[in-house]
């Protein structure tokens, strides 16, 4: 099956800092979501994109679907967005998706 | 709009009895639900993938007598775990889409231990 391996596993950062995670899948897919799981467990979509850019306030997102890998970018980073982050990816011919490794991410004040 | 509600969000039980955990997907319908799992710091597992009015289609290695899913309409998907083992403690994760090429809406989880 589809492996989905995500970079680096930890990341611990001063509140301000700037931060890209990785996501590298070794297969075509047809949709990718990175999710963000809170100290309560709670997952919270970040983006649906299955290829481009997108932003969202301090957060973006790029997949290079032919190059299968997306990055997730995290500016002026908050002790807030401390948690996992997660990317999910969907295989085609399947309605399954499939989770990636993790990367946990502290932010201290 | 695209809210799960997972209930409860937590359970203890004693081994040997069952729990039944509540998958409902509040103002879309969901053709498609699924379950995961997730022990301590690792990634999510899918169990099982469940669509309405039809049997769940399970993942390799998943007991499927043991994790009893039930889709009985496009809002509601339930999870049971029969004779809870104390193995069986973790945290169970639904989420629902209206369908391909949608977002998938996870519901808060559930915490479960057994004793």
């Amino acid at each position: 099956g589809i492996q989905v391996e995500q970079s680096p596993p930890d990341l611990i950062l001063q509140e301000g800092a700037n931060s890209t995670l990785r996501c590298n899948f070794s297969d075509s897919v047809n949709n990718l979501q990175w999710f963000h799981q809170n100290p309560w467990g709670q997952l919270i979509n970040l983006f649906y994109i299955p290829s481009g850019t997108k932003q969202n306030g301090r957060l973006s997102a790029t997949t290079v679907a032919t190059e299968r890998y997306s990055l997730l970018y995290i500016s002026s980073s908050q002790t807030t967005d401390s948690g996992v982050y997660f990317c999910a990816v969907d295989p085609p011919n399947t309605d399954k998706l499939i989770f990636g490794t993790g990367t946990r991410l502290q932010v201290f004040p | 709009g695209a809210v799960v509600s997972q209930h409860p969000s937590w359970v203890i039980c004693k081994s040997g009895t069952s729990v039944k955990i509540e998958c409902r997907s509040l103002d879309f319908q969901a053709t498609t639900m699924f379950w995961y799992r997730q022990f301590p710091k690792q990634s999510l597992m899918l169990m099982a993938t469940s669509n309405e009015g039809s049997k769940a289609t399970y993942e390799q290695g998943v007991e499927k007598d043991k994790f009893l899913i039930n889709h009985a309409s496009l809002t509601l998907s339930t999870l049971t775990v029969t004779s809870a083992h104390p193995e069986d403690s973790s945290f169970y994760i639904c989420s629902a889409t209206r369908g391909r090429d949608s977002p998938l809406h996870f519901g808060n989880g559930t915490r479960l231990t057994v004793t």
